[in-house]
């Protein structure tokens, strides 16, 4: 069984296009994130949700928005995709937010690529 | 801020040997400690953590770290490399970020190449 699975694996888009990216977990975790992987592999986290109440929202351009239409999922919608939102996008999901002791299990990634 | 250093970017071993990536964070309190390895064009595996207790931690695929306050470090190391261990290790810390959340920051990465 997949614990944090996210939809599209591949999303290859033109500039200025509107793009959402899916992201569910079967752990029964409270607490959901999103990550970007730029392309030096550098991991950075952009938001994290808490019983789908906003908790994490770095800096990142108010385009990204993200979407927990319950505890189990995160979406990420982008709205007017510029060249440098390429990169592979990762859901992580952990128990609750508050314990520093949560481990955090990823998805498989999903790479986008803007032309 | 915490922050995670991971100095070598780039490691290459030969099969059967030995291997130890460094890790250093930087952090006020007592940190929790994770190491992440990414195969290609897969997603985050966790292979140990350190929260507590015993400082030497196991991990799966017969990964250790050792967890040195004194130095900041928290380095993995692994006796003897297989090819399939070839990946991009992270090391990353769990910190309190304000209004009563975590979050994980990771370093760079360390990408390592094994040699038949």
């Amino acid at each position: 069984d997949t614990a944090v699975s996210q939809t599209p694996k591949y999303l290859v888009t033109q500039m200025g296009n509107d793009k959402s990216i899916k992201c569910e977990q079967n752990l029964g975790h409270d607490t959901m994130y999103w990550y970007k992987q730029d392309s030096k592999k550098f991991l950075k986290i952009m938001f994290s949700y808490n019983n789908k109440e906003l908790i994490i929202n770095e800096t990142v351009p108010n385009r990204f928005s993200p979407k927990s239409p319950d505890k189990a999922h995160l979406n990420l919608h982008i709205n007017s995709l510029e060249l440098g939102d390429s990169a592979v996008y990762f859901c992580a999901s952990s128990q609750v937010s508050g314990s520093s002791a949560d481990t955090q299990y990823f998805g498989p990634g999903t790479r986008l690529t803007v032309l | 801020a915490q922050s995670v250093t991971q100095p070598d970017i780039h490691i290459t071993v030969s099969e059967g040997a030995s291997l130890e990536l460094r890790c250093n964070y930087s952090y006020g309190a007592t940190p929790y400690l994770f190491w992440y390895v990414q195969s290609p064009g897969q997603g985050l595996q966790l292979l140990l953590k350190y929260f507590s207790g015993d400082t030497l931690v196991q991990g799966i695929k017969g990964f250790e770290a050792e967890f040195k306050r004194s130095q900041s470090s928290f380095n993995l190391r692994k006796p003897s490399v297989h090819w399939s261990d070839a990946a991009e290790y992270f090391c990353a810390v769990d910190a309190y970020s304000g209004a009563g959340s975590y979050q994980l920051t990771f370093g760079k990465g360390t990408k390592l190449s094994v040699i038949p």
